[in-house]
């Protein structure tokens, strides 16, 4: 069974900064691309990054480049979010997501998300 | 990066009623397009990719259409669990974006 386990959420003060971690389980982890989507409270849903199953291609929405950085470790079956420069509106449930693998790159399974608060 | 505007914004409606949602590509994405259904404090989870295709165990009442800007969503039948709010998404570009959210509320 395919499991996304995000973590690192929490609160923290504008300007700071804090890792988050995706746990991948039940498949080959290494086989796949991976990103990060965002809520904000009652809000609708944004692309926030995209890793390559091997970190070569790498993207950023334009809201959080130059702030957030993207990785991930395929032997540990772990993705990553570094964000620094917090911002207010970067207070968000954060989800971690598997992309399918060819032609339509759909995102077919989820995690279940992890609360990060940027406020003083 | 592509805009992908949905419409309406939310409506409501009953059980058994045939329901439609239109998202709108700012520009051609071919039927690079999924569709979401997301209810409150749960993940997002996939409906509908390639614009029409249905995802395995998603019940047929579920139907997507469209190409290039203009695509819909049609539940053909409304049940109660249907009540939720649906996104369509773009992975036409490598910024993926989504659409704001169509919330379908209880007449």
């Amino acid at each position: 069974e395919v499991q996304l386990v995000e973590s690192g959420g929490g609160l923290v003060k504008p300007g700071g900064s804090l890792r988050l971690s995706c746990a991948a389980s039940g498949f080959t982890f290494s086989s796949y691309s991976m990103n990060w989507v965002r809520q904000a409270p009652g809000k609708g849903l944004e692309w926030v990054s995209s890793i390559s199953s091997s970190s070569s291609y790498i993207y950023y929405a334009d809201s959080v480049k130059g702030r957030f950085t993207i990785s991930r470790d395929n032997a540990k079956n772990s993705l990553y979010l570094q964000m620094n420069s917090l911002r207010a509106e970067d207070t968000a449930v954060y989800y971690c997501a598997r992309e399918h693998p060819s032609y339509d790159y759909y995102f077919d399974y989820w995690g279940q998300g992890t609360l990060v608060t940027v406020s003083s | 990066a592509i805009r992908m505007t949905q419409s309406p914004s939310s409506f409501s409606a009953s059980t058994g009623d045939r329901v439609t949602i239109t998202c709108r590509a700012s520009q051609g994405i071919s039927s690079y397009l999924a569709w979401y259904q997301q209810k409150p404090g749960k993940a997002p989870k996939l409906l509908i990719y390639a614009a029409s295709t249905l995802q395995s165990g998603v019940p047929s009442r579920f139907s997507g259409s469209g190409s290039g800007t203009d695509f819909t969503l049609t539940i053909s039948c409304l049940q109660s669990e249907d009540f939720a709010t649906y996104y369509c998404q773009q992975y036409y570009s490598y910024l993926r974006t989504f659409g704001q959210g169509t919330k379908v509320e209880i007449k």
